[in-house]
């Protein structure tokens, strides 16, 4: 069975750092691309960014909004897939899920988990 | 960047009623469009892939059609289980990116 669960989340003050995990089972981790995506309270769903297989040299994209202060790594010895997250801001508070891609498309996602950016 | 509007954005409708949700794209994406439902405190689930391909486990109730810039995700014969907000998704380019979201309440 497939199962990503995500950690790391809480509550940080605008201008501070978190790094999310997600540890992946169930499935090859090292086969897959993997994207994050996060949703804020009440709102619809946004991509943050994407990284990409061995293969295909763990090469990273990132939406304009968090470019240049989100980087998105992994270990694919650990199955586990990370969001490092700097210089956060208010509009940044969202739920965070990591989720897994087949084809072009997640197929998989994880429970989530939230980060909360406020004074 | 590949903007989806989604009409409408909330819909009240009664069980056994059929409902369809448009989705269009700012420009062709061919079938590159993808379907999620997401129940109150859950993680989005995966519908409909490619505009029309059905995946397994997911309801004969859910279909899906259209290419190129019009889409819709059709449901037929309404469950009091299908109330959820329904997103689709594009990954014809980069940045990836969603409709803003129908939510479906059961009358």
């Amino acid at each position: 069975e497939v199962q990503l669960v995500e950690s790391g989340g809480g509550l940080v003050q605008p201008g501070g750092s978190l790094r999310l995990s997600c540890a992946a089972s169930g499935f090859t981790f090292s086969d897959h691309y993997m994207d994050w995506v996060r949703q804020a309270p009440g709102k619809g769903l946004e991509w943050v960014g994407r990284t990409r297989n061995k293969a295909n040299s763990y090469t990273t994209e990132y939406a304009a909004s968090v470019k240049g202060r989100f980087t998105i790594s992994r270990d694919d010895s650990k199955n586990s897939l990370y969001l490092q997250m700097n210089s956060l801001k208010t509009e940044d508070t969202a739920v965070y899920y990591c989720a897994r891609l087949s084809y072009g498309y997640c197929d998989y996602w994880g429970q989530g988990t939230l980060v909360t950016v406020s004074s | 960047e590949i903007v989806l509007t989604q009409s409408p954005d909330f819909q009240s409708v009664t069980p056994k009623e059929k409902v369809t949700i448009t989705c269009r794209a700012s420009q062709s994406i061919g079938s590159s469009l993808h379907w999620y439902q997401q129940k109150p405190d859950q993680s989005p689930k995966l519908l409909i892939k490619y505009a029309s391909q059905s995946i397994s486990g997911v309801p004969s109730r859910f279909s899906g059609s259209g290419s190129g810039t019009d889409f819709t995700l059709t449901i037929n014969s309404l469950e009091a289980e299908d109330a959820a907000a329904y997103y689709c998704h594009q990954s014809s380019s980069l940045p990836r990116t969603f409709g803003q979201g129908t939510k479906l309440e059961i009358k």
